[in-house]
């Protein structure tokens, strides 16, 4: 059963561009949730999709956006890059019902210059 | 609101050694706790969960973790250390509103022979 895939992996980006991350999960998986790491913030919360819907919102400004397709894959957006939106952005894929168990990808690596 | 502290940033044990790592939480109502692992270049592997019930929670890899409620911890341990455990531990907390996990800012293991 392949894992939760994310794209891509590394990208570079300079300061007012814009930047996509797509995010495949685990086949049968309708849960979908985004978390961006930093060493200084840690693991923070950005948003989680469910069937095709905003389940749940971190606290980040608009400039991040997601959204999920009918096939549950789903991607996120930042617009209007800033040099601390570096990070790595991580995706978990899960059934849908609150177990808790997330299935990470391994992170799309995100330098803003 | 919910919260987590990992008060070790970096722990060093030897080889065989047993590790505890610790873990407190702030939560309102019952949590939902959990210890994640991330090693270099990964994404985070779920190695236990505490939903209910017994308090003493078994994971994979050998590690446990125990649940008190008294004293707000959830902290992991293992009784003898894999020079692979090397890695960054993760506790999180999770309320009944879905997938927005807030985890500690983690512990950094080394293992030395």
């Amino acid at each position: 059963k392949a894992g939760v895939t994310q794209t891509p992996r590394y990208l570079i980006k300079t300061r007012g561009q814009q930047v996509t991350l797509s995010c495949s999960p685990i086949s049968g998986h309708r849960s979908v949730s985004w978390y961006q790491q930093t060493p200084g913030q840690g693991l923070q919360f950005l948003f989680e999709y469910f069937s095709e819907t905003q389940r749940n919102k971190g606290n980040f400004p608009g400039r991040f956006s997601g959204r999920q397709f009918s096939n549950s894959r789903s991607e996120m957006n930042v617009s209007t890059l800033e040099l601390g939106d570096s990070a790595l952005y991580l995706c978990a894929s899960s059934l849908g019902q609150y177990t808790g168990e997330l299935f990470f990808g391994e992170g799309s690596r995100l330098t803003v210059l | 609101a919910q919260s987590v502290t990992q008060p070790d940033i970096h722990i060093t044990v030897s080889e065989g050694a047993s590790l505890e790592l610790r873990c407190n939480y702030s939560y309102g109502a019952t949590p939902y706790l959990f210890w994640y692992v991330q090693s270099p270049g990964q994404g985070l592997q779920l190695l236990l969960k505490y939903f209910s019930g017994d308090t003493l929670v078994q994971g994979i890899k050998g590690f446990e973790a125990e649940f008190k409620r008294s004293q707000s911890s959830f902290n992991l341990r293992k009784p003898s250390v894999h020079w692979s455990d090397a890695a960054e531990y993760f506790c999180a907390v999770g309320g009944n509103s879905g997938y927005a996990l807030n985890f500690g800012k983690g512990t950094s293991l080394l293992v030395t022979p």
